[in-house]
């Protein structure tokens, strides 16, 4: 069972910040928050992953609160291409598993 | 840019028969993992290698489903019989070690 969980959609204008929530109360000390999307008829995308610390890339920023119980995916300028289901996945970096779940839609729209 | 390759994209077949999908990981990538998506029960696990020794297949139903690694630029998922529950998108991904996986674009399969 996927240990997430996420709203089931979203909207955002293009151009905006599209801040995706994630809560993950049950993590655990050595796990890790990874951040996939899916946009139509496509493979997964890998976005960002982190433990504790904020990071960024030039896709996106991970927010993780101090208590790790929650995170937030940051698309900065969102565009029409970022439609696309966003999962948030927590997995123990030693198993390799990625336990998918529902994930969000999110829709920019123009 | 290295990407994973898989075959066929589109498999059409009847009930019965046997259906082969190969992926080829990214060169140097040691993690292969199929995965299967289906509208209801969304994407799930099916097995996946290391080094091409299978690690865990507790995901796919035994009886009809196999998974292999012929070398390391090549793996592969039968499906013997194939049954109309079958029918699903597959995707195949590849990773290093504990590292990031990238998916395939996956093979669209209908069995009738």
């Amino acid at each position: 069972d996927a240990k997430t969980t996420q709203p089931p959609s979203m909207d955002c204008a293009e151009g905006r910040a599209a801040n995706l929530p994630c809560n993950h109360s049950t993590i655990s000390g050595n796990e890790y928050v990874y951040w996939y999307r899916q946009i139509h008829s496509q493979g997964p995308q890998y976005i960002i992953h982190g433990l504790k610390n904020n990071e960024t890339n030039e896709m996106a920023s991970l927010i993780i609160t101090e208590d790790r119980k929650s995170s937030t995916l940051i698309l900065p300028h969102a565009t029409l291409r970022d439609t696309a289901v966003y999962y948030c996945i927590v997995t123990d970096h030693n198993t390799d598993k990625l336990i998918f779940g529902t994930g969000t839609r999110l829709q920019v729209f123009p | 840019d290295a990407r994973v390759t898989q075959t066929p994209r589109d498999k059409v077949t009847e009930m019965g028969q046997e259906v082969t999908m190969r992926c080829q990981p990214i060169l140097g990538h040691n993690t292969v993992f199929w995965y299967r998506q289906t509208m209801m029960q969304g994407l799930e696990l099916l097995a996946y290698f290391r080094n091409r020794a299978p690690l865990d297949d507790s995901g796919m139903p035994k009886d009809r489903f196999s998974a292999e690694m012929p070398d390391a630029t090549l793996a592969t998922l039968k499906i013997q019989p194939s049954e109309p529950r079958d029918s699903a998108v597959y995707f195949c991904a590849s990773g290093l070690d504990e590292e990031t996986q990238y998916f395939g674009p996956g093979t669209r399969l209908l069995v009738l």
